[in-house]
């Protein structure tokens, strides 16, 4: 199992403030096979980045993805009210299970 | 625009069998190349994959659920299934359908049911 880890569990931040979360994965899962979604209470999550850093169908660019093998980064630049949430990264490379981190939620300071 | 529901029992006893059922609208289900996934999430906590399925009937396991799941495909109603035997507390969460935005992929859902609570307990 593909166990990921994301760094760090909480982060607190001003609207206008760029945000910096961090996915680290037990063993190297290519750079085709990671996704970021987030999620606000109450709601399904919802998809910002497949394949490490394409946006999905109408994610702003505030938004970006990148790394490739075992770290990847999200990068939120200039934090809208609505981007306070839970943001999870999920693999699905190689074989079953396609495993979620345990998210980062990032609250207003 | 595709959509998906779920709909199924909210509250089931403890050994007895979680079943749920994802109608997909907006779309035909056996359209080519797409994993029609289950995820799962207990209350306060994150985010479990389940399992998918394709049109075809193939299956693909969370290893650590496979000996209790089941999911299922049927074309003629545009419907998949989850079916979960021998519950227990542990399996409360919210449960979630959905579908990946690329083909032949087990993640990426960019396609969601609204969730069904499903809560285990005599």
């Amino acid at each position: 199992e593909v166990v990921l880890t994301q760094s760090p569990g909480t982060l607190s931040l001003s609207p206008g403030e760029t945000a910096t979360l961090s996915c680290r994965a037990s063993q190297s899962i290519g750079n085709i096979y990671l996704a970021w979604y987030q999620q606000t209470p109450g709601r399904a999550p919802r998809l910002l980045i497949y394949g490490a850093s394409s946006r999905a169908t109408g994610i702003p660019d505030r938004f970006s993805g990148s790394g490739s093998g075992t770290d990847f980064t999200l990068t939120i630049s200039e934090l809208e009210p609505e981007d306070f949430a839970v943001y999870y990264c999920q693999q699905y490379g190689s074989s079953p299970p396609y495993t979620f981190g345990q998210g980062t939620k990032v609250d207003i300071k | 625009q595709l959509q998906l529901q779920e709909s199924g029992p909210g509250l089931v006893k403890p050994s007895e069998t979680l079943s749920l059922t994802c109608t997909v609208s907006g779309g035909p289900i056996d359209s080519s190349s797409y994993y029609w996934g289950w995820i799962r999430q207990p209350p306060g906590k994150g985010l479990e994959w389940i399992g998918s399925v394709y049109y075809t009937g193939s299956t693909f396991y969370n290893p650590f659920l496979k000996s209790r799941l089941t999911i299922s495909v049927d074309t003629s109603k545009n419907q998949f299934s989850l079916k979960l035997s021998s519950v227990s507390a542990a399996d409360t969460a919210v449960y979630y359908c959905a579908r990946p935005l690329r083909g032949y992929s087990h993640g990426g859902y960019d396609s969601w049911g609204q969730g069904a609570l499903v809560i285990v307990s005599s």
